[in-house]
């Protein structure tokens, strides 16, 4: 399976728009781009998907690189709500729709 | 709004005795997972059903069965339980999309095996 790389933590503030990068270098042509996250003491959750195009969806933004190596999850106005675990996972077309997930980012927000 | 519960959110459960953990979904999914998640380690999957009695190994499977009998229930057994499967059970659910398909997680299950 291809591999995502995440940076271990990021800080925002409140209300601020947040940008969590991944590296995903040796994505393949039929990987789709999934992005969940997880709040303490719950079961993780979808926030976006896409494979080519930016997508946009009432939780967030997803900018991908042309090239397809990273992509970037965007919270527009970061609320408290906001601080979670958030993964990013490559999901092939042919998987056996298996998530593999890495050890993500922790957000946290600043009020 | 779909829907996975679990049967419990906290269990206390003695070495050796088998333990049964239940996961209810309410849409209809095809496809049920099940995973644990260890500090350090992620999550990891233990076992997913694509179908009614149909299932197949996760990267973790050792220790672990499984039982599917019908599309909205997906129970994990553990045999005889040890204390290194001490851990957090999280079910899922989703309906295949080849990729694009949506994982809809429980609020989890925190096992202790003492």
């Amino acid at each position: 399976d291809a591999k995502t790389t995440q940076p271990n933590s990021m800080e925002s503030n409140e209300e601020e728009p947040v940008h969590l990068p991944c590296n995903h270098s040796t994505i393949s042509g039929t990987d789709y781009i999934h992005w969940y996250r997880q709040l303490p003491s719950q079961g993780p959750e979808y926030v976006i998907h896409g494979l080519t195009s930016n997508v946009n969806n009432r939780m967030a933004s997803l900018a991908i690189a042309e090239d397809r190596k990273s992509s970037t999850l965007i919270l527009h106005r970061a609320t408290l709500r906001d601080a979670a675990v958030y993964y990013c996972i490559l999901i092939s077309r042919g998987s056996n729709y298996k998530l593999t997930f890495g050890k993500g980012t922790l957000l946290t927000v600043n009020p | 709004d779909v829907k996975v519960t679990q049967s419990s959110r906290y269990l206390v459960k003695r070495t050796g005795e088998k333990v049964f953990l239940e996961c209810v979904q309410d849409m209809d999914h095809e496809n049920m997972f099940w995973y644990r998640q260890d500090p350090g380690l992620g999550l990891r999957l233990i076992y997913f059903s694509y179908d009614v009695k149909m299932k197949e190994k996760g990267d973790i499977p050792e220790g672990y069965s499984v039982s599917r009998e019908k599309k909205e229930r997906f129970s994990l057994i553990l045999e005889s339980a040890s204390t290194n499967q001490t851990s957090m059970y999280l079910c899922a659910s989703s309906f295949p999309g080849g990729g694009t398909d949506t994982q809809y997680f429980g609020p989890g299950t925190r096992l202790t095996v003492l």
